[in-house]
């Protein structure tokens, strides 16, 4: 079973900051944070990664509390292409390890 | 960022044939490699573990003989649907992870069988 839970479905303004929440209460000391994004009949797409630093690369940032049982992704700008299906993911970096994908959030960019 | 390929992207088969989807690490090796299923507005679904040099490992649920996976090298692993049947149509996805563990997706497969 999937470790996190995110809100099935958000909407957002074209231009606004999009905030994706998830929730991981039971995430152990050696897991990170993953996000991906899944656009339409598309493979995953890797967004940012973090332990419990916040972290910000050219697609998102990442806020992670500092108990890290909870962290939300932030698109600063969002366009209509970032219309997607947002999925966060908890795992060990070390190893070939398997992902076990929850629902992910499904986020629709409004024009 | 690294690269996996799928081929073919969409293919039409009719009830009873074979399938092989191939999944491919353009510029990195894998030994390993995982295969997911996706049905129509759910999520992805881990089906195995496609493992180089040994057999594949099978999530609970998974029929091995209906689903065969072949690792054959570090950039290339098949997976064969035999005896499809229309409730084996979905999105195939593969995803290999590099040295440093990083995980990258193909861009699926859409399997219809009629």
């Amino acid at each position: 079973d999937a470790k996190t839970t995110q809100p099935p479905s958000m909407d957002c303004a074209e231009g606004r900051a999009a905030n994706l929440p998830c929730n991981h209460s039971t995430i152990s000391g050696n897991e990170y944070v993953y996000w991906y994004r899944q656009i339409h009949s598309q493979g995953p797409q890797y967004i940012i990664h973090g332990l419990k630093n916040n972290e910000t690369n050219e697609m998102a940032s990442l806020i992670i509390t500092e108990d890290r049982k909870s962290s939300t992704l932030i698109l600063p700008h969002a366009t209509l292409r970032d219309t997607a299906v947002y999925y966060c993911i908890v795992r060990p970096r070390e190893g070939a390890q398997k992902l076990v994908f929850g629902q992910g959030t499904r986020l629709t960019i409004n024009p | 960022g690294a690269v996996v390929s799928q081929h073919p992207s969409w293919v039409i088969c009719k009830s009873g044939t074979s399938v092989k989807i191939e999944c491919r690490s353009l510029d990195f090796q894998a030994t390993t490699m995982f295969w997911y299923r996706q049905f129509p507005k759910q999520s992805l679904m881990l089906m195995a573990t496609s493992n180089e040099g040994s057999k594949a490992t099978y999530e609970q649920g998974v029929e091995k003989d209906k689903f065969l996976i072949n690792h054959a090298s570090l950039t290339l692993s098949t997976l064969t649907v035999t005896s499809a049947h229309p409730e084996d149509s979905s999105f195939y996805i593969c995803s290999a992870p590099d040295l440093g563990y990083e995980q990258y997706f193909g861009p699926g497969t859409r399997l219809t069988v009629t």
